[in-house]
């Protein structure tokens, strides 16, 4: 089944101590983007990548760190997570640039 | 950084009536596409518009691109309980897919 997964689904930690969020997707796509979900702010996006090690930096990327060494895996790392980043996070991919976006199920962060 | 605008930011309706929800850009677009996520859920891809004056649709849900390709309308006839949820427009912008802050739709049954 094609489709983007995302771990953990739930995650409560503590200020500064680092996490990772991690994405895969199963459908060969080039374009890989990490989103932060808000109340009344929508979807922004905090980092995106259009291919292997090629990353470009979104509208809210302060705190956050990407990588892409595969082409399958697209980690969030939050080095010193702080509370003003509790969130619900999604991760997204999609074929080429204007092709449709397929959404992991999401993970909601609080930072405490 | 780019922007679309989306409108309403809520929009609370009856059963059975219509309901729009807008997007505008201050720039012309390539492209726009609309997405619905379900209370709880993740956004989900409905459609992707691309020449400008384009109108589709899905049973009850029509879309529109303006001739100018600059904003986009989302109208859906006759509202069920089943359409609850939050419509985002995404407009790409190089190679960055930038989103709406999208309207939360609630029907009352």
């Amino acid at each position: 089944e094609a489709q983007v997964t995302q771990n953990p689904r739930y995650l409560i930690t503590v200020t500064g101590k680092k996490l990772t969020v991690t994405c895969s997707q199963n459908m060969n796509h080039e374009y890989m983007s990490w989103y932060r979900q808000d109340p009344g702010l929508g979807l922004r996006q905090i980092y995106y990548s259009m291919n292997v090690e090629v990353t470009d930096k979104g509208d809210v990327p302060e705190g956050y760190k990407v990588s892409r060494k595969e082409k399958r895996n697209f980690p969030l790392i939050l080095e010193s997570p702080s509370p003003n980043q509790t969130s619900l996070y999604f991760c997204a991919s999609r074929l080429q640039g204007n092709t449709e976006a397929f959404f992991g199920q999401g993970t909601r962060l609080t930072v405490v | 950084g780019q922007q679309v605008m989306q409108i309403p930011q809520y929009q609370h309706v009856q059963e059975g009536e219509d309901f729009t929800t807008y997007c505008n850009s201050s720039t012309t677009l390539s492209n726009i596409q609309w997405y619905k996520q379900r209370p709880g859920g993740h956004p989900v891809f409905l459609i992707q518009l691309v020449k400008s004056g384009e109108v589709k649709k899905q049973k009850r849900l029509t879309f529109q691109f303006g001739e100018a390709k600059k904003n986009s309308s989302l109208h859906i006839t006759a509202t069920q309980t089943t359409d609850v949820g939050t419509y985002f427009c995404a407009a790409l912008y190089g190679n960055k897919l930038v989103f709406g802050a999208g309207t939360i739709l609630r029907v009352k049954s």
